[in-house]
């Protein structure tokens, strides 16, 4: 089945360390997102990328970073600098062209202690 | 930028009477417009989306939405409300095109369907 994959499900780290978040599609989608979700703040938008090799800041790109080395794939980085780092990440991906809608994955919760 | 307003972060019904969510947008160019359910610790899923064609869209579940331009909103609505339909609902609209394309959302609203 395609699909977004999203991994660890759940994650827990220290405070100071870089975390890695995966998110592995497999719809050939051109455009993927990676989104923060915080308790009554909605979806906020951290990074997106519309082809390979090529990626644009969102809304609150501070303290974060991502690669876009293959079409399937675009992990999210959660570095030190990330001043409130525990929060739902959703990854999702978009065909491609100027509409359509999105696609999400399942998430992934990530607690600093 | 574009911004999305969802009045109501949290709005209760009972089972079998109609439910309502609102969304206004703020785009003077109407943009495209989504409405998306996510269920607790879950991804979002697509309900139903207004691309330009006909103003009251019909999506899965029973639920259908109205694009009124004059009112810049996207309210959501079902004649009637089942319990598997509690859950957060969230209204999307699109910004930029080509590689800047992106869904901006509503802060969502928390939906509670009582037997």
């Amino acid at each position: 089945d395609g699909g977004i994959t999203q991994s660890p499900k759940y994650l827990f780290r220290k405070e100071g360390q870089n975390v890695t978040l995966s998110c592995e599609q497999n719809l050939n989608h051109d455009a993927m997102y990676w989104y923060r979700q915080d308790p009554g703040q909605g979806l906020r938008l951290i990074y997106y990328s519309q082809i390979v090799n090529d990626f644009q800041k969102g809304d609150i790109a501070e303290g974060y970073s991502v690669s876009r080395e293959k079409k399937e794939s675009f992990p999210l980085t959660v570095t030190s600098a990330q001043k409130n780092p525990t929060a739902f990440y959703l990854c999702a991906s978009r065909l491609g062209g100027n509409t359509g809608e999105l696609f999400f994955g399942e998430g992934s919760r990530l607690t600093v202690l | 930028a574009q911004s999305v307003t969802q009045l109501g972060s949290h709005v209760s019904v009972s089972e079998g009477a109609l439910v309502l969510l609102r969304c206004n947008y703020s785009s003077s160019v109407p943009p495209y417009l989504f409405w998306y359910v996510q269920y607790p610790n879950q991804g979002l899923q697509l309900l139903l989306k207004y691309t330009s064609a006909a103003t009251l869209v019909k999506g899965i579940n029973g639920f259908e939405a109205e694009f009124k331009k004059s009112e810049t909103s996207f309210h959501l609505t079902k004649p009637s409300a089942h319990m598997s339909d509690a859950a957060e609902y969230f209204c999307a609209v699109s910004e930029g095109g080509g590689s800047n394309y992106k869904l901006t959302f509503g802060k969502g609203t928390l939906l509670t369907v009582n037997p």
